[in-house]
């Protein structure tokens, strides 16, 4: 298995604009996690989904921020209109929330920067 | 609610020696409880896990951990340090008994180990 595939790696963008960032998670998990990390925050949890719903985003910092998931091996989050405070790594993860198997399986990041 | 601490921010060991990274946590449940290792600029990858059965757990890289309930502790340990195992640490911990599918992370503890 190519474990939860990322995309963009990175992401420069200029304050203002729109940012997409994308998730394949692993085949047949049914949760998907989105996280952010920072130096000064640590690691966040932003949403996450079950089975493609949305189960809780609370984390999501504001308006500016959403995440959809069409479809069990797909996600995206959005950033719109991007900020300088934005700049962070993003992850996402994916698990089977089988029983016994709740760990969460990591991708390698999207780390943004806003200028 | 549920809750992680990891009271150190950092551990230092030497090569050879034991180490041991702490972790406490708070559930109004049963936990399910992670430890989750993070190289730079790599994404989070699970180690091991207790959701039920024998307190001492054993996980990859040679890492065991021990759940101890009177304690509220799941503290990482390995018997011989390696330099590679230098590395950002978290704990997580899930309520066994909520529906909820999300694990609350710890703010990580950086280990370094000298050779």
């Amino acid at each position: 298995d190519a474990g939860v595939i990322q995309s963009p790696r990175h992401e420069v963008t200029e304050m203002g604009q729109e940012v997409t960032l994308r998730c394949k998670p692993i085949s047949g998990h049914n949760s998907l996690f989105w996280y952010r990390q920072t130096m000064m925050r640590g690691l966040e949890l932003l949403i996450y989904f079950n089975n493609n719903v949305p189960i809780d985003d609370s984390g999501m910092p504001e308006d500016r921020f959403s995440a959809k998931m069409p479809n069990a091996s797909f996600s995206t989050l959005k950033i719109q209109p991007s900020e300088p405070r934005d700049s962070a790594v993003y992850f996402c993860a994916s698990s089977p929330q089988g029983v016994y198997s709740y760990e969460q399986y990591f991708g390698p990041g999207t780390r943004l920067t806003v200028t | 609610a549920q809750s992680v601490a990891q009271p150190e921010d950092q551990v230092n060991v030497a090569e050879g020696n034991p180490l041991t990274v702490k972790c406490t946590y708070s559930v109004s449940g049963n936990p399910y409880l992670f430890w989750y290792v993070q190289y730079p600029n790599r994404g989070l990858q699970f180690l091991l896990k207790y959701i039920t059965g024998d307190n001492l757990v054993k996980g990859s890289y040679g890492f065991e951990a021990e759940f101890n309930k009177s304690q509220t502790s799941f503290h990482l340990k390995k018997p011989s340090a390696l330099v590679s195992d230098s590395a950002l640490y978290f704990c997580a911990v899930r309520d066994y008994n909520t529906n909820a599918g999300k694990s609350t992370f710890g703010d990580g503890t950086t280990l370094t180990v000298k050779p």
